[in-house]
């Protein structure tokens, strides 16, 4: 399996309260992601970084900020989290944008 | 936008085969992808094929492509209990079907 691994695997909090997931790589890939999963939806791409310091939007970026200021590190913030951000989110990894990806375990947030 | 189209569930018996189908709009994508996500769990690779190629086969799966359609395919031969799971396909752009929940009753 890659090395790839996320923290908290598991959080519930408050509506209005921040929260930042972490996502740790040990593979040195470029490309990380963040994607949230949610019913009859499959799964959305977030926010995407393709470098250090180097971030783009996906396709539900509206409300959630990312940072990457090393290789191995890509944190997702929800600056103030909403009912609506309850959600598993998982991050990935590739070498490329072309390459296979590799998914993390996932973070199961719960927004009350 | 780019959009991938998939069934949302499918049940077969144990031993029977499965093929799970995709459609998409993007056809710019160099390889396009099935991963299989188990309960729990994130998503694993499964298997992928070149955008070049028509088919693909890897021991009990085989992958079908028609680019004149835009349409993918992921037949599993022999299917398992453990082959129970949601199968995602992927095309480029990081775009995802919704996920395909396969149901292998014994």
């Amino acid at each position: 399996d890659a090395g790839i691994t996320q923290s908290p695997r598991h959080k519930v909090t408050e509506t209005g309260t921040p929260v930042t997931l972490r996502c740790h790589q040990t593979e040195n890939h470029r490309y990380m992601y963040w994607y949230r999963q949610d019913p009859g939806h499959g799964l959305r791409l977030i926010h995407y970084s393709y470098g250090v310091k180097d971030t783009d939007k996906g396709e539900v970026s509206d409300g959630y900020s990312v940072s990457r200021s090393k290789t191995e590190d890509f944190l997702l913030t929800l600056e103030s989290a909403t009912s609506s951000q309850t959600s598993v989110y998982f991050c990935a990894i590739s070498g490329e944008a072309t390459d296979t990806q590799y998914f993390g375990p996932g973070t199961r947030l719960t927004v009350l | 936008g780019e959009d991938v189209e998939q069934s949302l569930f499918l049940s077969v018996r144990e031993g029977d085969s499965s093929v799970i189908n995709c459609t998409y709009t993007d056809s710019s994508s160099t390889y396009l992808y099935w991963y299989k996500q188990e309960p729990g769990a994130g998503l694993q690779l499964l298997t992928y094929i070149f955008s070049n190629m028509d088919m693909k086969q890897d021991q009990r799966l085989t992958v079908l492509l028609n680019k004149k359609d835009k349409h993918l395919s992921l037949r599993i031969a022999d299917t398992q209990t453990g082959d129970s799971a949601i199968y995602f396909c992927a095309g480029g752009k990081l775009i995802f079907g919704q996920g395909t929940e396969l149901s292998v009753k014994p």
